[in-house]
This record gives C-alpha cells, sequence and structure tokens, in this order.
C-alpha cells in the first residue's frame, strides 16, 4: 500500500517566516510533487521533481523553492511567507515508467500565515 | 497549453437518480485523462482513467475526442458517492493539469 505522509496537518506562521513543509514517500517513486489546493481553483502545481536533485517548475512556483536530497523526500519551502500562501498543500508520488500516470497523494497541511 | 474546465461547481443528487460530471479539457495532442475522488476526511485518490476503460464503483467516463470531454457517469447515485470530484489531464509526461472540482452531495 502506497504511503505518502506530510509533516504536519495543520501550520499556522506569521508573515515572514520561513517555513518548511514535508513529504515522504515510501514505494520508491521517481516522481514527487506539490499542489496547492483552493476552493474554485482546484489543485495547481508548484513544483515537480522527477530525481534527486532534479527539479522543475510548476504553475506557481512564484514565492516557493523545493528541495529533494533523497529519493523519498521532497521539502517544499517558503521563503518568506505571505497571508496569500494560506492555503492546503498536497504533496504526491508517481512512478516514472510503464506509463502509468497515477499519482499517490498525502493527507494535506493545511496552512495559514497571518 | 492544456487546460481542464469542470463547468459545475456543485451538483446535488437524490439517492438513485442518475448522476453526470461534466469534464472538457483543451489539448492539441492525446491525452490521458483521469476522475480523481476526495471523499471527507481521506485523502485525494485516483477514480479512475480512460485508458483502462473501466468501471470504478459504478463510474464510467467515456472519452469523446471530438468533443474533447471525458464526463464521468453513474446510473444509481449512492450517499457513500457524495465527495469531492476532479477531472485531470496528462500530456504524457507524469505532469496533471486539474480542472476546479465538482462538490457532488447526494441526498436521500
Amino acid at each position: 500500500d502506497v504511503k505518502v505522509t506530510q509533516s504536519s496537518r495543520y501550520l499556522v506562521k506569521r508573515t515572514g517566516e520561513k517555513v518548511f513543509l514535508e513529504c515522504v514517500q515510501d514505494m520508491d517513486h521517481e516522481n514527487m510533487f506539490w499542489y496547492r489546493q483552493d476552493p474554485g481553483l482546484g489543485l495547481r502545481l508548484i513544483y515537480f521533481s522527477y530525481d534527486v536533485k532534479m527539479k522543475e517548475k510548476g504553475d506557481i512556483p512564484e514565492g516557493y523553492s523545493v528541495s529533494r536530497e533523497k529519493k523519498e523526500r521532497f521539502s517544499l519551502i517558503l521563503e518568506s511567507a505571505s497571508t496569500n500562501q494560506t492555503s492546503m498543500y498536497l504533496c504526491a508520488s508517481s512512478l516514472a515508467y510503464g506509463g502509468s500516470y497515477e499519482q499517490y497523494f498525502g493527507p494535506g497541511t493545511r496552512l495559514t500565515v497571518t | 497549453a492544456q487546460r481542464v474546465t469542470q463547468p459545475e461547481k456543485l451538483l446535488s443528487v437524490f439517492k438513485g437518480a442518475p448522476v453526470e460530471l461534466k469534464c472538457n479539457y483543451s489539448y492539441s495532442g492525446s491525452p490521458e485523462l483521469f476522475w480523481y475522488v476526495q471523499y471527507s476526511r481521506q485523502r485525494l485518490q485516483l477514480l479512475l482513467r480512460h485508458i483502462s476503460r473501466e468501471s470504478i464503483k459504478g463510474f464510467t467516463a467515456d472519452l469523446n475526442k471530438g468533443e474533447t470531454s471525458f464526463h464521468l457517469k453513474k446510473p444509481f447515485a449512492q450517499e457513500e458517492d457524495s465527495a469531492m470530484y476532479y477531472c485531470a489531464l496528462s500530456p504524457n509526461d507524469y505532469k496533471l493539469s486539474f480542472g476546479a472540482g465538482t462538490t457532488v452531495t447526494v441526498r436521500a
């Protein structure tokens, strides 16, 4: 059973703080993703990683950075949190071969920036 | 760039009635299409993909390339079908583009 875990379910931070969101998967997946989920906007891709130390910008990378030092771990970093980054953040992973594009999602981190 | 449109934000049906969730996409090639579902207090999960041509939990979805649509259907809705449903498209590069989602409520 694929397991994607995220470090926190709820997080409250102040404007200007540096925020780290951690994601770990235990299925040896090559691909990992960070999305934000907002009502009326669906899921929007922030960053994508297809291998250790490799990353690719998604649709809304501004204000975010990522780190992937180990295959199983993908971190999302908000360098200086702002109120418009208040959202639900979802991590996902998938295989990088076989043509199966199914993504497995974590439970989400609800971040509130005050 | 690809785009996925789900025109209905909210859909309310009675138990036992048919339900159809609309999904339209724009993409010039041959994409992979998916439906993902998120039940209350659960994580987002794959419901079905067009390439498998499968029926999951009584749901089916047909890809209509002429109309660029991938509507999700179930002939008899159940209360446990109440959830948020997302249509998603992959241009075969492992990334997904999601629609805005449709919240389905099945009333007894």
